[in-house]
């Protein structure tokens, strides 16, 4: 069964700063999905960023970032120029392919400090 | 993205009662839609996998006779909890998945029995 691990419960930076929230998981497959979610106070889960396995390149969207680390099974979050709007619990996920489930992480609650 | 819908945000119901929550896919069509219960400062705990004109798939430990699970059209699945009591309150979330493997989420229900 696969398993995702978030080691950061929780996390605090000043507006404006750089901060990167960790993951990892394990499996034995090979072709798989990752994802991060930020699930705000209001509780709705939104998609921040989504990274295919067979995909070597990064994904990024706007100021989020992935280091997509595969033989490590790491999959670490990069937020640039980090904003109020910006806390938040974020949840790591694995899907593997052609599988219906989503498997998630412990999640990290952040706070951005004015 | 696209937009999963789920009504109602909130609910207040008396020990004994059943309550319906629905969760509709408003821009796209989805057989497979999840429900996943929320406690405080925790991650999502899949309930169950709801099938578009079949039965639900539900997690073990999770109680098929109390959490009612009917998905009767590609845009629609509702999740009854029958003879609510106070042990069941909780959030609960609702997701889809579009054709591209992603799944959206609705804005969670939060359920209150007194």
């Amino acid at each position: 069964a696969q398993t995702v691990t978030q080691s950061q419960p929780e996390m605090s930076v000043q507006e404006a700063e750089t901060v990167t929230l960790s993951c990892t998981y394990d499996t034995s497959e090979s072709n798989y999905y990752l994802f991060w979610y930020k699930q705000p106070p209001s509780r709705q889960m939104i998609l921040v960023i989504r990274q295919e396995a067979y995909k070597q390149q990064n994904a990024t969207e706007n100021r989020f970032s992935v280091n997509f680390q595969k033989a490590a099974k790491s999959f670490s979050l990069k937020i640039s120029d980090s904003q109020l709007g910006d806390t938040a619990m974020y949840f790591c996920a694995f899907m593997k392919q052609g599988a219906q489930k989503l498997v998630f992480g412990q999640g990290t609650r952040l706070t951005i400090n004015p | 993205g696209a937009v999963v819908s789920q009504h109602p945000s909130w609910v207040i119901c008396k020990s004994g009662t059943s309550v319906k929550i629905e969760c509709r896919s408003l821009d796209f069509q989805a057989t497979t839609m999840f429900w996943y219960r929320q406690f405080p400062k925790q991650s999502l705990m899949l309930m169950a996998t709801s099938n578009e004109g079949s039965k639900a798939t539900y997690e073990q430990g999770v109680e098929k006779d109390k959490f009612l699970i009917n998905h009767a059209s590609l845009t629609l699945s509702t999740l009854t909890v029958t003879s609510a009591h106070p042990e069941d309150s909780s959030f609960y979330i609702c997701s889809a998945r579009d054709n591209a493997a992603v799944a959206f989420f609705g804005q969670g229900t939060r359920l209150t029995v007194v």
